[in-house]
């Protein structure tokens, strides 16, 4: 099956610890991207990358770090200088033009 | 001003009328538009793009697209209470590849 997973589904972090959130496709898309949604808002870009061991910054990446080692991989890390990291994590993947989606991580800081 | 804004919500429509959710934005070198559908608790699902002037049908639902009012809009025929959901407008500025701004979402729902 072609698609994109995500893991974990949810993830409880306490205050001052970093995570990471795994994102892997085999659409064999260049370009993958992260986004957080907090309730009843949009999708605010967090990082992309259009290539391997190439990702720039999005609207929202202070207290985030991103690496692309590999094509079908992005992995997030939610750092503690992330001040309010609870939210829903969606990692996107596009082979041309149109972005398609994980089925998302949804994080809770204790 | 947002550079994306979708009509406020929630929208209520009764079953088999149409839905019709409206988007604006602010930057005028956009080129791509798109349509996402988000259940509850869910990721959003990509239903409608459009690229050019116009409509474009495909199925119950049709987008169309004012580049010169920097208007798009997503029309749901004989709408189906599955139909309720967040519907997310996003816009691809074209100045950076791929990279999508998206509106707040209108809430959707259609009831019996």
């Amino acid at each position: 099956d072609g698609g994109i997973t995500q893991s974990p589904k949810y993830l409880f972090r306490k205050e001052g610890q970093n995570v990471t959130l795994s994102c892997e496709q085999n659409l064999n898309h260049d370009a993958m991207y992260w986004y957080r949604q907090d309730p009843g808002q949009g999708l605010r870009l967090i990082y992309y990358s259009q290539i391997v061991n190439d990702f720039q910054k999005g609207d929202i990446a202070e207290g985030y770090s991103v690496s692309r080692e590999k094509k079908e991989s992005f992995p997030l890390t939610v750092t503690s200088a992330q001040k309010n990291p609870t939210a829903f994590y969606l990692c996107a993947s596009s082979g041309n033009n149109e972005q398609f989606f994980g089925p998302g991580t949804r994080l809770t800081v204790l | 001003q947002k550079e994306v804004e979708q009509n406020s919500g929630p929208l209520s429509v009764p079953e088999g009328a149409i839905a019709s959710l409206n988007c604006t934005y602010s930057d005028r070198g956009s080129q791509s538009f798109f349509w996402y559908r988000q259940y509850s608790g869910k990721s959003p699902e990509l239903i409608m793009f459009i690229y050019s002037n116009g409509d474009k049908e495909d199925g119950r639902f049709t987008a169309q697209l004012n580049k010169a009012s920097q208007y798009v809009s997503l029309l749901i025929r004989d709408s189906q209470p599955s139909d309720s959901a967040t519907y997310l407008c996003a816009v691809n500025g074209g100045t950076s590849y791929g990279k999508l701004t998206f509106g707040q979402g209108t809430i959707l729902t259609v009831h019996p």
